[in-house]
């Protein structure tokens, strides 16, 4: 069946870069597109960015500057940087799969502090 | 970026009983394609959020039917005809017609 998980640090300090992973199984990389998308606590989910089945991204403006999304699909991962984390990026990180968003990860809890 | 609001921000009812929550958005969500991409998820407490429904009205295959989706261009409702106990959790609506795709801040709903 369809499966998203996430995995990466749980806590980050200020100015440095987060890297995540998304390891997907049954289905392909080249075949849907996996979004990434974060929650801090308490609020609504933001939508950050997104690889393409065939290999393209797009991002949410907001981010763009200091976000990648890349993927490795021999190894059926997606991978995600964000660079200049300040504490406002604390929360949960999700990846999920297609333009519905239809299948979500468990997500990854995510601290920025010192 | 498009704004979506939803009211209410809770409800609180006793199972059995019908609940409505809004969504509009601050563009129209119709298109070039003619399809109108507002979508509902569910987060139920503790859980990573789940599909429910897509292009304003059709249900995913396990949602069950008592859960209804309507609306057009920027107003759209989600409801329940009778919440039962698994409904509990934050409603989200999100469109994905315009990027960034953007979400609604949540409408809570609490079992008595």
């Amino acid at each position: 069946q369809v499966q998203l998980k996430e995995s990466g640090p749980g806590l980050v300090q200020p100015s440095e870069t987060l890297s995540l992973t998304c390891t997907v199984s049954g289905f392909s990389l080249t075949s849907y597109s996996v979004s990434w998308v974060r929650q801090p606590s308490g609020k609504g989910p933001e939508w950050m960015g997104r690889m393409w089945y065939d290999g393209d991204t797009a991002y949410n403006s907001a981010l763009k500057s200091r976000l990648s999304i890349s993927r490795d699909t021999s190894k059926n991962q997606v991978f995600l940087k964000m660079n200049s984390l300040q504490t406002d990026d604390t929360g949960t990180y999700y990846c999920t799969r297609d333009l519905g968003l239809s299948y979500w990860g468990q997500g990854v809890m995510v601290t920025v502090s010192s | 970026d498009v704004v979506m609001t939803q009211t209410p921000v809770s409800l609180s009812l006793a199972i059995g009983q019908p609940a409505s929550i809004s969504c509009k958005s601050s563009q129209s969500l119709l298109g070039t394609s003619g399809k109108t991409f507002l979508n509902w998820i569910l987060q139920r407490p503790g859980q990573s959020p789940k599909r429910l429904i897509y292009q304003v009205s059709k249900l995913y295959s396990e949602v069950p039917d008592r859960f209804s989706g309507s609306g057009s261009e920027t107003e759209f409702t989600l409801k329940i005809s009778r919440v039962e106990a698994e409904d509990l959790g934050v409603y989200y609506c999100w469109q994905g017609t315009h990027f960034p795709l953007t979400f609604g801040s949540g409408t809570k709903l609490e079992i008595k």
